[in-house]
């Protein structure tokens, strides 16, 4: 089956780090650019960054350039998403997605709650 | 950054009517590079529409979409009970890559 499997929920306080992954199966990995996508409670879609699976390249959005690391394994064909120094305005649903003309598949979500 | 406007924001509806969501950029955006998404409440969205009109595999004849430059559209002859949910549009033209805020359809 063609999927993206993401880690589980996170519970963490704000200062600490963090990593999700999110796990590619049944298609050629290296294809397409995998991207991370972050949805607030309530609020709409925002693109964070993509990674190429074939060489490791990154691009980031100017809004979370500097704030969060995309990596990636690729004998596991993992992306990973990884916070230094987490904040409370961290707290949202982070999706991964991939695809050609358009994100035609999603992992499930992974919720981070950032609180103290 | 190209800022993609939706609207309404809120689209209260009867099924079997028919939905126009309206997403507006600020500069002109390559249609292959436009694209549609439906979320409903603890999902991850799904592609509707890519390259403004093309129908994802899967999608139902009764959405369609439409337009070029800056104005693009989003119609939904008849609204089955499945499709009131969150319609974002997206844009793949100019990076960063944005969406809209989304228009929501709910039942009337």
């Amino acid at each position: 089956e063609v999927q993206l499997v993401q880690s589980g929920e996170e519970v963490k306080k704000p200062g600490e780090s963090l990593r999700i992954s999110c796990k590619g199966s049944g298609y050629s990995f290296t294809t397409y650019w995998i991207s991370w996508l972050r949805q607030m409670p309530g609020k709409g879609l925002e693109w964070m960054g993509r990674i190429a699976p074939g060489d490791s390249s990154t691009d980031y959005s100017p809004s979370f350039q500097g704030h969060v690391t995309i990596s990636i394994d690729k004998s596991f064909t993992t992306v990973y998403l990884q916070w230094n120094t987490l904040k409370a305005s961290d707290t949202a649903m982070y999706y991964c997605a991939t695809g050609g003309s358009a994100w035609t598949l999603w992992g499930q979500g992974t919720l981070v709650t950032v609180s103290s | 950054e190209i800022v993609l406007t939706q609207s309404p924001g809120t689209l209260s509806l009867s099924p079997g009517e028919r939905a126009t969501l309206s997403c507006r950029a600020s500069q002109s955006v390559d249609s292959s590079r436009l694209v549609w998404y439906q979320q409903k409440p603890g999902q991850a969205p799904r592609v509707l529409i890519y390259g403004a009109s093309s129908r994802a595999t899967g999608i139902p004849e009764r959405f369609s979409g439409s337009g070029s430059g800056t104005d693009f559209t989003l119609t939904i002859s008849g609204l089955e009970p499945e499709d009131f949910a969150v319609y974002y549009c997206q844009q793949f033209s100019g990076s960063p890559w944005t969406f809209g805020q989304g228009t929501k359809v709910e039942i009337k």
